[in-house]
């Protein structure tokens, strides 16, 4: 089944302990990114990855890294998670195509104390 | 700013009837809009898109009208059915598509609820 995966798919951690959230998909995309979704403002690109080690920073990067080495994977890292990142957070993939359709992951509820 | 917006957070509905989403914009420069559905615990799925160029796009009981003048898109979906509760996502997508990563840019969502 053509999927993109993330986990853990609910997290509860300390300010400052780093975490990964990692995302899979199994599409062969090229396109990968990844979402945070909050209370009264939809969502909003955090990242970005066109191809592999080929990534920018989308609206709201402060606080977060990513790394593409291999095309299935765009892992998403915390390195000291702070309250304000307590979030939804969605990866997504695309091929390319007019529409600009992405496929989004289940999700992963971080809650950062 | 926000590009995209979705004014109403919520929509009660009957069974059978029409649910109309309704979803305004302030950038004219997209070429492409679409509809994401959600379900609690669940990552938002595709619904329906339309091309700037076009005016109604239709798919099944799920038909999206855009209106470029008024900036105004909008979700019918006839007949209304228990499965379709769920919160509904307006996005948009960038002419300058590489320039702005790729991205689409979301409303704030409607939940819908329908009621059998």
């Amino acid at each position: 089944e053509a999927q993109v995966t993330q986990n853990p798919r609910y997290l509860i951690t300390v300010t400052g302990k780093k975490l990964t959230v990692t995302c899979s998909q199994n599409m062969n995309h090229e396109y990968m990114s990844w979402y945070r979704q909050d209370p009264g403002l939809g969502l909003r690109q955090i990242y970005y990855s066109m191809n592999v080690e080929v990534t920018d920073k989308g609206d709201v990067p402060e606080g977060y890294k990513v790394s593409r080495k291999e095309k299935r994977n765009f892992p998403l890292i915390l390195e000291s998670p702070s309250p304000n990142q307590t979030s939804l957070y969605f990866c997504a993939s695309r091929e390319y195509s007019g529409a600009n359709v992405l496929t989004f992951g289940a999700g992963s509820r971080l809650t950062v104390l | 700013d926000q590009q995209v917006k979705q004014n109403s957070p919520s929509l009660s509905v009957q069974e059978g009837r029409i649910s109309i989403l309704n979803c305004d914009y302030t950038n004219s420069m997209f070429d492409y809009f679409l509809w994401y559905k959600k379900y609690p615990a669940e990552g938002p799925t595709f619904l329906i898109s339309i091309s700037s160029i076009k005016d109604k796009n239709e798919d099944g009981r799920f038909t999206v009208f855009l209106n470029k003048s008024a900036k105004h898109l909008s979700l019918h979906i006839v007949p209304s059915q228990p499965g379709d509760s769920a919160v509904y996502f307006c996005a948009a997508s960038p002419t300058d598509y590489y320039n702005q990563g790729g991205k689409l840019i979301f409303g704030q969502g409607t939940e819908l609820s329908v009621k059998p």
